[in-house]
């Protein structure tokens, strides 16, 4: 059983709309980490939380530690927000769990 | 901004052989890690590092597996005797805390023929 799940697996969408991602997580964290992986590879972190709601631009994240579940939202989506987002939540040690993705691809 | 550097960016080696990955982490960073994505698959952890020494290994991370911090800069995963199945993206990153955000390097992509 994956401990990180996210949904959708693949999400695709028309210029400017509002999207959600969802992370549900089974086991007890420190806090949850947002990620972007563009074709190339590379990982960024875009948000790192452990209660409440973080905003940066027009990307937005939640989480509710009771529900064990946070969401990832991108508002006006654009073709360049196009990549796989990761939801990687931290355990005890400071090591990082990983969801499987979500591949988004965002058409003009 | 600071960056975590990895190198090389892409490795090519034969089965059997011995492969150093290389990383340099931001340099006021005290936790350093390695991870690795198998094509199409999820990132999975390895190894975690910390004061010179490990802090805590995944079951991926057997005796195959080392790593080193040899001079103070740079951070080594090395791989003995490569497998076909050591073929994937390894990626090295750094965190000043571990309650605080990571920084990712930019992976080295290993290819064991």
């Amino acid at each position: 059983k994956n401990e990180v799940e996210q949904s959708p697996q693949n999400l695709t969408a028309q210029e400017g709309e509002f999207i959600t991602i969802n992370c549900s997580y089974s086991v007890g964290i420190s806090a949850l980490h947002w990620l972007q992986q563009h074709p190339g590879g590379g990982i960024v972190s875009l948000f790192m939380l452990s209660s409440g709601k973080k905003k940066h631009g027009r990307l937005i994240a939640t989480i509710n530690i009771q529900e064990k579940h946070s969401s990832l939202h991108i508002t006006a989506s654009h073709p360049r927000d196009s990549a796989v987002y990761i939801c990687a939540v931290v355990r005890s040690q400071g090591n990082l769990i990983f969801g499987k993705g979500t591949k988004l691809s965002v058409k003009p | 901004e600071p960056e975590v550097t990895q190198t090389p960016s892409h490795q090519v080696t034969q089965m059997g052989q011995e492969v150093i990955l290389r990383c340099v982490p931001i340099s006021n960073h005290l936790y350093f890690y390695w991870y690795r994505q198998i094509l199409g698959q999820k990132v999975e952890f390895l190894v975690s590092f910390y004061n010179n020494e490990i802090s805590e290994k995944s079951e991926i991370f057997d005796d195959q597996f080392s790593v080193e911090r040899p001079d103070g800069s740079n951070f080594t995963l090395k791989i003995r005797s490569t497998k076909l199945e050591d073929s994937a993206m390894y990626f090295c990153a750094s965190s000043p805390d571990r309650d605080y955000g990571y920084t990712f390097g930019s992976g080295t992509r290993l290819t064991v023929v």
